[in-house]
């Protein structure tokens, strides 16, 4: 079975400061790709990052990166100047290529962001 | 592009009554995907199509729920009868193949059952 473990339910930092997000995943699938999602209090499911596993350079998005280690089956999501907007629920999805695009979630962080 | 658009955002009902959800796919996407999302059980895939064919509707709670996608552009996710247990925020998300593709989710629906 293919499992997303996000073991840190509630996470604060300052703003302008710098934090890091945990996901561990389980699978004995080669192929496959991971995602972080955002959902702020409005609710909508935001993409935040995406990574393919068969790529060792670690995706990033503006204040956004990743730190992907396949052998530990390791993806956490690091943001740098975080800013308020940021405050938000944070989930790890993972999905295996040919397999309909279905996606597995975490259980979710929450993140705030202090002024 | 307007994005994933569903209706209605917002769904008050009383116990037995059916529920109908509804999802616009992005235009040109060929996969669709309803999930459920509550407080105890995180979010769970309930069933997703591929070219309007349900693929996998294992994630369906039971016979109650019935999912239907009659053409590219529209989706249905229908309660009957509806359960206070079934209150929850329902999301319709679409990607362009279904193969490894991202998925772009709508605003979600949220159902409260009295």
């Amino acid at each position: 079975a293919q499992t997303v473990t996000q073991s840190q339910p509630e996470m604060s930092v300052q703003e302008a400061e710098t934090v890091t997000l945990s996901c561990t995943y389980d699978t004995s699938e080669s192929n496959y790709y991971l995602f972080w999602y955002k959902q702020p209090p409005s609710r909508q499911m935001i993409l935040v990052i995406r990574q393919e596993a068969y790529k060792q350079q670690n995706a990033t998005e503006n204040r956004f990166s990743v730190n992907f280690q396949k052998a530990a089956k390791s993806f956490s999501l690091k943001i740098s100047d975080s800013q308020l907007g940021d405050t938000a629920m944070y989930f790890c999805a993972f999905g295996v290529y040919n397999q309909g695009g279905k996606l597995i979630f975490g259980q979710g962080t929450e993140l705030s962001v202090k002024p | 592009d307007a994005g994933v658009i569903q209706s209605p955002r917002h769904e008050v009902t009383e116990m037995g009554q059916e529920v109908t959800l509804r999802c616009k796919p992005i235009s040109g996407h060929n996969s669709l995907f309803w999930y459920r999302q509550t407080m105890m059980r995180g979010l769970e895939l309930l069933i997703y199509f591929n070219n309007n064919v349900p693929i996998d509707d294992s994630g369906m709670p039971e016979d109650r729920f019935s999912a239907k996608m009659p053409n590219a552009s529209f989706s249905t996710l229908k309660i009957q009868p509806s359960e206070p247990r079934d209150s929850a925020v329902y999301f319709c998300a679409s990607c362009l193949r279904g193969l490894a593709d991202t998925q772009y989710f709508g605003p979600g629906t949220r159902l409260t059952v009295l």
